[in-house]
């Protein structure tokens, strides 16, 4: 059974500061996502990562994905306020989405 | 191009009723995933339907539960004889069909709110 386990829970963190949230699976997968979800809302998609090595960004949000240690991270940098929110890595085997536990991020004025 | 849709938002159910989840894909999607997330938790997979198949229902409970997506219409994820653990967000998603662009993104609709009294 595939297992997706997400560190830290809860984060609170000053802006402008840096900080990376880690996102560790059991077994091998096909590819693994990144969302946001704010208070009572739906679920956003802010990447999709594909392959060892794979690394995108977008704005202040920088993911990696390493297949080999099984191993995402969202790296943060410079935190603004708007960036406080739920954060979930998600693994797909066999076209399910298997979600880690979430981040719970609070930007802190 | 509308995205994923769900009604109701809100449901309120008595404990022994029905409710009845709604889901429209995307335009061009065939695929649809029912996800449940219960409060202060990530999403728990339910089940994957294409057109009038039952893909995969491994994450649906055994009974008082079942989904459909016919030729024609919405989605729909069926309980019966709703019990306050039922009580939940439900989420559905939806993805084009192999071989497109996008194939490997799940796009999610706003979410139906259910509460059982």
């Amino acid at each position: 059974e595939l297992k997706v386990e997400q560190n830290p829970l809860f984060l609170s963190m000053q802006e402008g500061k840096n900080y990376t949230i880690y996102c560790n699976y059991s077994t091998t997968s096909d590819r693994l996502y990144w969302y946001r979800q704010d208070p009572g809302k739906s679920l956003e998609s802010l990447f999709v990562l594909l392959s060892n090595g794979a690394v995108k960004q977008e704005g202040r949000l920088m993911a990696s994905l390493d297949t080999k240690a099984r191993l995402s991270t969202l790296h943060i940098t410079a935190a603004v306020h708007d960036l406080s929110a739920t954060y979930f890595c998600a693994v797909a085997r066999n076209e399910k989405l298997t979600f880690g536990t979430g981040t719970r991020l609070t930007i802190i004025p | 191009n509308a995205g994923v849709m769900q009604n109701p938002r809100h449901l309120v159910r008595r404990r022994g009723q029905e409710a009845r989840l709604r889901c429209s894909p995307m335009k061009g999607h065939s695929h649809v995933y029912w996800y449940r997330q219960l409060p202060e938790e990530g999403l728990k997979f339910m089940v994957y339907l294409q057109k009038e198949n039952i893909i995969d229902e491994s994450g649906m409970p055994k009974e008082r539960f079942s989904a459909e997506f016919p030729k024609e219409g919405p989605s729909i994820l069926r309980i019966q004889q709703v019990v306050r653990g039922d009580s939940a967000a439900y989420f559905c998603a939806s993805s084009p069909p192999p071989g497109l662009a996008g194939r490997h993104e799940q796009f999610f609709g706003p979410g139906t709110r259910l509460t059982v009294l």
